[in-house]
């Protein structure tokens, strides 16, 4: 069964910092691209970052690495393969990246982009 | 960046109804759109990818059409567990961007 676990959420003032971390099971990992993706309260979805699969078990340094632009330069996506695992280092925090922040798989076919497993989601608050 | 405006915002219908949503991209995305349902407190589960492929496991009153800039969500025979809201992906380029979504809700 595909499992997706996020962690690392909580509470943080603004211009601080969080390490988001989504731990996967039940599938071969390096072979799939992921992403993540945020809603803040009451509100839609909205799309953070990508990072293509990579062939290296311990650096992403192959994998290609798409963000939003009201997170580039603060946030960082980073997976690393030989712990099935996927990260989002998010610096400099405001107020308006307060949301649940989900990871989610995308799917193998030909198209890209398209999710077909997410995991709970992790909350982050970022209030002073 | 690619726009996607859904219509409606929020609808009520009743159990046994057929339910259309649509959404309308800024700039033609070809084939490449999504639909999601979320129910609240949970995550995302994707139902249709490119326009009109149903997603392993979905319902078959679940069904999509649609290509460049208009797409259509549609549920025949609406269910209690499909009230929900859905949201609409573009899957063309990037940046990624969604739909404001469709509540739909129990009339």
């Amino acid at each position: 069964e595909v499992q997706l676990v996020e962690s690392g959420g909580g509470l943080v003032q603004p211009g601080g910092s969080l390490r988001l971390s989504c731990a996967a099971s039940g599938f071969t990992f390096k072979t799939y691209s992921l992403t993540w993706v945020r809603q803040a309260p009451g509100r839609g979805l909205e799309w953070v970052s990508y990072i293509s699969s990579s062939s290296s078990m311990i650096h992403d340094a192959d994998s290609v690495k798409h963000y939003a632009d009201s997170v580039k330069g603060r946030f960082t996506i980073s997976r690393d393969n030989a712990k099935n695992s996927l990260y989002l280092q998010m610096n400099s925090l405001r107020d308006e990246d307060t949301a649940i922040y989900f990871c989610a798989r995308e799917k193998m076919t030909a198209a890209r982009f398209d999710f077909d497993s997410w995991g709970q989601g992790t909350r982050v608050t970022v209030s002073s | 960046d690619i726009q996607l405006t859904q219509s409606p915002s929020s609808l009520s219908a009743s159990v046994g109804d057929r339910v259309t949503i649509t959404c309308r991209a800024s700039h033609s995305v070809t084939k490449y759109l999504d639909w999601y349902q979320q129910k609240p407190g949970k995550a995302p589960k994707l139902l249709i990818y490119t326009a009109s492929s149903l997603e392993g496991g979905v319902p078959s009153r679940f069904s999509g059409s649609g290509s460049g800039t208009d797409f259509t969500l549609t549920i025949t025979t609406l269910q209690p567990e499909d009230f929900a809201t859905y949201y609409c992906q573009q899957s063309y380029n990037i940046p990624l961007t969604f739909g404001g979504g469709t509540k739909v809700e129990i009339k």
